[in-house]
């Protein structure tokens, strides 16, 4: 157990459709990455907060938005659904600062189907 | 073009045999990491490497990373079916922003 929790663990929605994934990080660690992982793309970033505000912008796509709260825990919105966003979405939370390694540790994912 | 090019991509082998990982760039990495997923959960990190030539040693799983921190091996000797994955190398790119960009991934069957 990584420590990271993430809900929910399956979604199944039609095209066009909005949803909400939610991650909640490993006690004492700021930054929350968000990762797609497709089969054809590999494990893909997205996006990463550190203490509630972004710091970094990945492969995510407009239709797609994230905040971090001030109880660290974040949320990722994907909305106007496609069947090419099905996907297993990952989040990840590492300490943050400035050392060299940028130890992430990952969630059990939310396997997002779109019909 | 992947940033990170692992090899093979996939890998069958019986059990108690040796195999090896390659992870290659032509980017320096200021650090690399190790990672194994099994089907449906999320990677679990098993090793971060930060200086040229270093090597470190997890039980059966010896991961090395070159003198001129481009690339990176993983060795597992006698492999066992709990060996069984898909393992992802990930590195944080010298002077950046300190993202990981990942390897697309080893998929590793170990068969009884």
């Amino acid at each position: 157990d990584s420590g990271v929790t993430q809900t929910p663990k399956h979604l199944i929605t039609a095209t066009g459709q909005r949803v909400t994934l939610r991650c909640s990080p490993r006690s004492g660690d700021l930054s929350v990455y968000w990762y797609q992982q497709s089969l054809d793309q590999g494990l893909q970033f997205l996006i990463q907060y550190y203490n509630g505000e972004e710091r970094a912008k990945g492969n995510i796509l407009e239709r797609f938005s994230a905040q971090q709260f001030p109880d660290l825990h974040s949320e990722l919105n994907l909305s106007s659904l496609e069947l090419g966003d099905s996907a297993l979405y990952f989040c990840a939370s590492s300490v943050g600062g400035s050392g060299k390694s940028n130890e992430q540790f990952f969630g059990p994912g939310t396997r997002l189907t779109v019909l | 073009t992947q940033l990170l090019e692992q090899s093979p991509q996939f890998l069958s082998i019986q059990e108690g045999e040796n195999l090896t990982v390659y992870c290659n760039s032509s980017s320096v990495f200021s650090s690399l990491q190790w990672y194994r997923q099994e089907p449906g959960e999320g990677p679990v990190l098993l090793v971060t490497v930060v200086t040229g030539g270093e090597v470190k040693k997890l039980k059966r799983l010896t991961f090395q990373f070159g003198d001129a921190r481009k690339d990176s091996s993983l060795h597992i000797t006698a492999a066992q079916p709990g060996d069984t994955g898909l393992y992802l190398c990930a590195g944080v790119l010298s002077g950046s922003a300190r993202q990981l960009t990942f390897g697309s991934g080893t998929q590793l069957t170990v068969l009884p």
